[in-house]
């Protein structure tokens, strides 16, 4: 069954730091998606992601975050300058009607 | 934007007992969907129900769109139905999902 895949799993990083986390859609989706959920906290949108370009995005995504779609297959989320309130789950998701959920990277920022 | 309640926040049940979840939402939408958050974090699709009835196994849920509101049934609960359970909705014209504040489940055997 095709499933969307993240990678890292985990990171760690020092605050101020630039973080790249990367995701590979399920490969007949049009739609990508990026979610954050902060520990104990519900599931919040960032930013979607059609036809090589964003589509809509929360206030959350502000000019710290960019997407990108560098090939055909992947699908990244960069945060640059990160501070201790970045630490989060991020998950990709991919979709047409229904959204389909990666794994989750676990951002840690120290 | 749309407002997604969820209830009841805590559930503490029994191994074997029968549980309903509910969903309401404040506006219409053109997608709803069920997901189980498991101890590792991971959003695992129940169900996708923008409205009517549908049954997986132990789980089925229902959703009454013109009442805004959607339910998920969980019969003979084991303990590794435990977690967080999330209705999400989409409104038409958008492309986003807007998640529930979920419901904590526990099962003890």
């Amino acid at each position: 069954e095709p499933e969307v895949t993240q990678t890292p799993s985990h990171q760690v990083t020092q605050m101020g730091q630039e973080v790249i986390l990367r995701c590979v859609p399920i490969s007949n989706h049009l739609y990508f998606y990026w979610y954050r959920q902060i520990l104990g906290q519900k599931v919040e949108f960032l930013v979607s992601f059609y036809n090589n370009e964003i589509s809509e995005k929360s206030e959350i995504f502000d000019d710290q975050f960019s997407v990108e779609r560098p090939d055909g297959s992947n699908f990244t989320l960069k945060i640059r300058s990160t501070k201790l309130e970045d630490s989060a789950m991020y998950f990709c998701a991919s979709g047409g009607a229904e959204a389909f959920f990666g794994q989750g990277t676990r951002l840690t920022v120290v | 934007g749309i407002q997604v309640e969820q209830s009841p926040p805590d559930l503490i049940l029994q191994e074997g007992a029968n549980s309903t979840l509910r969903c309401n939402f404040s506006d219409s939408v053109n997608n709803l969907q069920w997901f189980h958050q498991n101890p590792w974090g991971q959003l695992i699709n129940l169900f996708y129900i923008p409205s009517g009835t549908k049954q997986n196994g132990r789980l089925s849920a229902t959703t009454v769109a013109t009442e805004r509101y959607s339910l998920l049934y969980i019969s003979s609960s084991q303990t590794t139905d435990s977690g967080v359970y999330f209705c999400a909705v989409e409104r038409f014209g958008n492309e986003k999902l807007t998640f529930g504040t979920g419901t904590r489940l526990t099962i003890i055997p």
